[in-house]
């Protein structure tokens, strides 16, 4: 177990509905990340969260729609979503502690599947 | 075209043989990192090589890394059947402090150790 959390591990939804992903992290890490995982692709990075606050937002469409109220937790709120956004959702943490580059640690991610 | 690009993309060798994989880059660096992940989890960190570092070893793990060709390598010794999984080369851009944490992954290399 890395400290990072992620629910739910499996999600089916239709194109009008809307859910959620949370993603929680017990390391006390101020740092959070959500990345996509498609298919042949390389893993992309959507948001970054550095103290509550978004300091990335990698050309994500609207119907992503990240939130973190604290340093320990992070949704990406999910709307009218496409066939083509099926993929493995994973949430990262680091520590972002005295400007250095540190490793992320990731969640065992959301397999979403869109229909 | 991406930062990071691994090869070969798949890697298929006999237990006690060595693996190694290679990664290219782009752009300046500030550190390389070497993930693991299994079939459909999150990825774990492996290594992490700074940029004014030309070697690092964990256990059985080797990396080096050389800034001029913007080239890294991972081996892994005396692989076993649990090594079985996909491996990935991040690089964390010399970009800036706005870039914080904005790792760039690779496509990865899939690797198969047969017992």
């Amino acid at each position: 177990e890395t400290g990072v959390t992620q629910t739910p591990r499996h999600l089916v939804m239709g194109m009008t509905n809307k859910k959620s992903l949370k993603c929680e992290q017990h390391l006390g890490h101020n740092a959070m990340y959500w990345y996509k995982q498609s298919a042949k692709k390389p893993l992309e990075l959507m948001f970054v969260y550095n103290f509550k606050e978004q300091t990335e937002n990698n050309s994500v469409p609207s119907r992503f729609s990240p939130e973190c109220p604290n340093s320990s937790h992070l949704f990406l709120h999910l709307h009218t979503l496409q066939p083509e956004d099926s993929a493995l959702y994973l949430c990262a943490s680091s520590p972002n502690q005295g400007g250095v580059r540190e490793t992320q640690y990731f969640g065992p991610g959301t397999r979403l599947l869109v229909l | 075209s991406q930062q990071g690009e691994e090869d070969p993309q798949a890697l298929s060798i006999q237990e006690g043989e060595n693996a190694t994989m290679n990664c290219s880059y782009k752009t300046s660096i500030n550190n390389l990192q070497w993930y693991r992940q299994n079939s459909g989890r999150g990825l774990v960190h492996l290594i992490l090589i700074r940029s004014n570092e030309r070697e690092k070893h964990s256990g059985r793990l080797r990396v080096t890394l050389d800034t001029s060709k913007k080239s890294s390598s991972l081996l892994i010794t005396a692989s076993r059947a649990a090594d079985t999984a996909s491996y990935f080369c991040a690089t964390d851009a010399n970009a800036g402090g706005t870039s914080y944490g904005k790792l760039t992954f690779g496509q990865g290399t899939i690797l198969t150790v047969h017992p």
